[in-house]
């Protein structure tokens, strides 16, 4: 089986940095991806992790710790576009099934 | 470069109306496909996965199938439509192999009334 846990919500100002934390239970760990959704559309994907650390892409960095099963999403230099969903996905070996956890709605606020 | 398109954008039906929902891919071949659902303000929820033609895994147990008739075609049925099938329906592709994220169609919002 195959369990994804992310908070519900978060807010922040514009300019701060978030953290979005994700904790997943699986078998057959093939790597763990952050996707943005903005309302009404589809997803669209920010970062992949397979190995332990840290994936910096710009304002974006995402980190996984593969013991732990834990990874984060940073989003620094918050800018009001970035009020989104933000998805954590893991992606098991076996027939290379992506599953979703609940999403983290985060509100930036000026 | 590989695009990915889905229809219609949106779909209002009547309870025990049957549906089709298509999905293909273009520029890539032998993709893996799947059919997310999402409830309003919730995550995406697996419906079924796709390794080739023919090969279809359900993730769980419910009221659609689906079927892949051809290499870069999938498509999301259903007989008869419950209220609870309203939503909005995602249709993604990805390459083979491990480090390879899914890209998604631009979703289907269906309403059953």
């Amino acid at each position: 089986g195959q369990n994804i846990d992310q908070p519900t919500e978060m807010t922040a100002t514009e300019g701060a940095i978030v953290q979005i934390n994700c904790t997943y239970q699986t078998s057959g760990f093939n790597g763990l991806f952050w996707y943005q959704q903005h309302a009404g559309e589809a997803p669209t994907f920010l970062s992949y992790n397979v190995l332990d650390g840290l994936e910096e892409k710009g304002r974006f960095s995402s980190f996984l710790s593969r013991s732990k099963g834990y990874s984060y999403l940073l989003l620094k230099e918050l800018q009001m576009k970035d009020s989104a969903s933000y998805l954590c996905a893991v992606k098991r070996a076996a027939g290379n099934k992506l599953t979703f956890g609940g999403g983290t709605r985060v509100l930036v606020k000026p | 470069s590989q695009t990915i398109h889905q229809w219609p954008a949106t779909l209002v039906q009547p309870v025990g109306s049957p549906l089709s929902l298509e999905c293909t891919v273009e520029g890539t071949s032998n993709p893996n496909l799947y059919w997310y659902r999402q409830a309003a303000g919730r995550g995406l929820q697996l419906l079924f996965y796709s390794v080739g033609i023919g090969q279809i895994s359900s993730e769980v147990p419910q009221n659609l199938s689906a079927s892949r008739p051809q290499d870069r075609q999938f498509i999301l049925s259903s007989k008869k439509l419950l209220l609870s099938d309203s939503g909005f329906y995602l249709c993604a592709w990805s390459l083979r192999g491990l480090n390879t994220e899914a890209f998604f169609g631009q979703g289907t919002r269906l309403t059953v009334v």
